[in-house]
């Protein structure tokens, strides 16, 4: 049971450059999300998922992309990388109003 | 998005000292979660409280839920080196989301 899975752990892109952030969960949990933290500012929600094929925004959901294809798999696609999207994401998955459960994050540098 | 405003931002405080710390928001909440995030890894759930009033202890800490379901509160008991870290609040908000507060970082002194 490896819980809520990252990848990768480390990406330097370029500006303008477009990416996917890889998220997987084997715990058959029904919502996911994704959080973006930066210093000073704490977690704030990117986009969620309450089950496969339903996606919702979240607080800042300009220039990321997601889908759910499965109830594993939570992919966030960063359409043009922009300096303002270096940061540490963070994918998170829960079942119903229980805790989240963290992945360990992507530490993104945009150049 | 709804806003939880934690206090204080940062502590340093002596090993053995009793630590306190709160969160409060504009929105009432349902659920408040109490999560501990050490450098280079997620954050991990400490204490999850689900009724208003309710104190709930995990070994060392207690966290309460306000009765005015507008905020919570942690409590750390004889802090150790371990305790080190950034500790946040998260509340259950619209569309059935968690939403975090800025985080209080500790630092124990040994």
């Amino acid at each position: 049971n490896a819980g809520v899975t990252q990848t990768p752990k480390f990406q330097v892109l370029k500006t303008g450059q477009s990416m996917t952030l890889q998220c997987a969960q084997d715990m058959n949990h029904e919502y996911m999300s994704w959080y973006r933290q930066d210093p000073g500012m704490g977690l704030r929600l990117i986009h969620y998922s309450v089950g496969a094929g339903i996606t919702d925004q979240g607080e800042v959901p300009n220039g990321y992309n997601v889908s759910r294809s499965t109830t594993e798999d939570f992919p966030l696609r960063l359409l043009s990388a922009a300096p303002s999207q270096t940061s540490v994401y963070f994918c998170a998955s829960s079942y119903g109003g229980s805790g989240y459960t963290f992945g360990s994050g992507t530490r993104l540098t945009v150049v | 998005g709804q806003q939880l405003n934690q206090s204080p931002q940062s502590m340093f405080i002596q090993e053995g000292e009793d630590v306190s710390m709160n969160c409060t928001s504009s929105s009432i909440f349902n659920t408040w979660l109490w999560y501990k995030q050490e450098p280079g890894e997620g954050p991990v759930l400490l204490i999850a409280l689900y009724k208003a009033g309710e104190l709930t202890s995990n070994g060392r800490l207690t966290a309460q839920f306000g009765i005015t379901r507008k905020d919570s509160f942690l409590n750390i008991s004889a802090s150790i080196p371990s305790d080190v870290g950034i500790y946040f609040c998260a509340g259950l908000g619209t569309g059935n989301q968690f939403y975090f507060g800025t985080g209080t970082s500790l630092t124990v002194i040994p």
